[in-house]
């Protein structure tokens, strides 16, 4: 596709459920990196994808958190029972390979009632 | 944790004038990238500066890099009502992450 697309753009989700967030990289992109942004805040780093292997998860906030990028190409957030302080925007970015541009979708604004 | 830190935090002038925001890091990096973000929208990527380039230019936009200071500055020309947004510095270090700062908001008065 032309961009990044992530699905859903919007979740409400109640305590306690499980929720995938769905990433579309942008085709031929061998980095893909998911991040968290607050209200107000920056983006933070959640985790990064090499193909499929993931390199780097040291920013998840918990084991609630999962993602994997089984084929290398879309990759899916989970969150297990989520929690209410996980309300946020979760951005999907990808770049062609390392340390080039990284392009973001438009985000999933997720929201734990 | 964040490694760029913009400066100012938030930043008002009027349409027409230039707007300058900072950026420092901490660490060495590979390169740095800046990024547009209007409100309740995705990031938009504006310019990616190597640390062995000193300054670039976009259209309205200048970048301009000192890792001997660890800083860069984002200078954008003749500012518009549609520039008003917030602002990051992202920085690529040796490791696997892309790390933002908490971002300047951008305000153009008309």
């Amino acid at each position: 596709g032309a961009g990044v697309s992530q699905s859903p753009r919007y979740k409400v989700a109640k305590r306690g459920q499980d929720v995938a967030l769905r990433c579309d990289p942008i085709s031929g992109h061998v980095s893909l990196f998911w991040y968290q942004q607050a209200l107000g805040q920056g983006p933070e780093f959640l985790t990064y994808f090499q193909n499929e292997a993931q390199l780097d998860k040291s920013g998840l906030p918990s084991d609630r958190f999962f993602a994997e990028r089984p084929e290398g190409s879309v990759s899916t957030l989970k969150i297990q029972r989520t929690q209410q302080e996980d309300s946020a925007v979760y951005l999907c970015a990808s770049s062609l390979i390392r340390y080039t541009e990284a392009f973001f979708g438009q985000g999933t604004r997720l929201t734990v009632v | 944790s964040q490694q760029g830190e913009e400066d100012p935090q938030a930043l008002s002038i009027q349409e027409g004038e230039n707007a300058t925001m900072n950026c420092s890091y901490k660490t060495s990096i590979n390169n740095l990238q800046w990024y547009r973000q209007n409100s309740g929208r995705g990031l938009v990527h504006l310019i990616l500066i190597r640390s062995n380039e000193r300054e670039k230019h976009s259209g309205r936009l200048r970048v301009t890099l000192d890792t001997s200071k660890k800083s860069s500055s984002l200078l954008i020309t003749a500012s518009r009502a549609a520039d008003t947004a917030s602002y990051f510095c992202a920085t690529d270090a040796a490791d696997d992450k892309i790390i933002f700062g908490k971002g300047t908001r951008l305000h153009i008065l008309p």
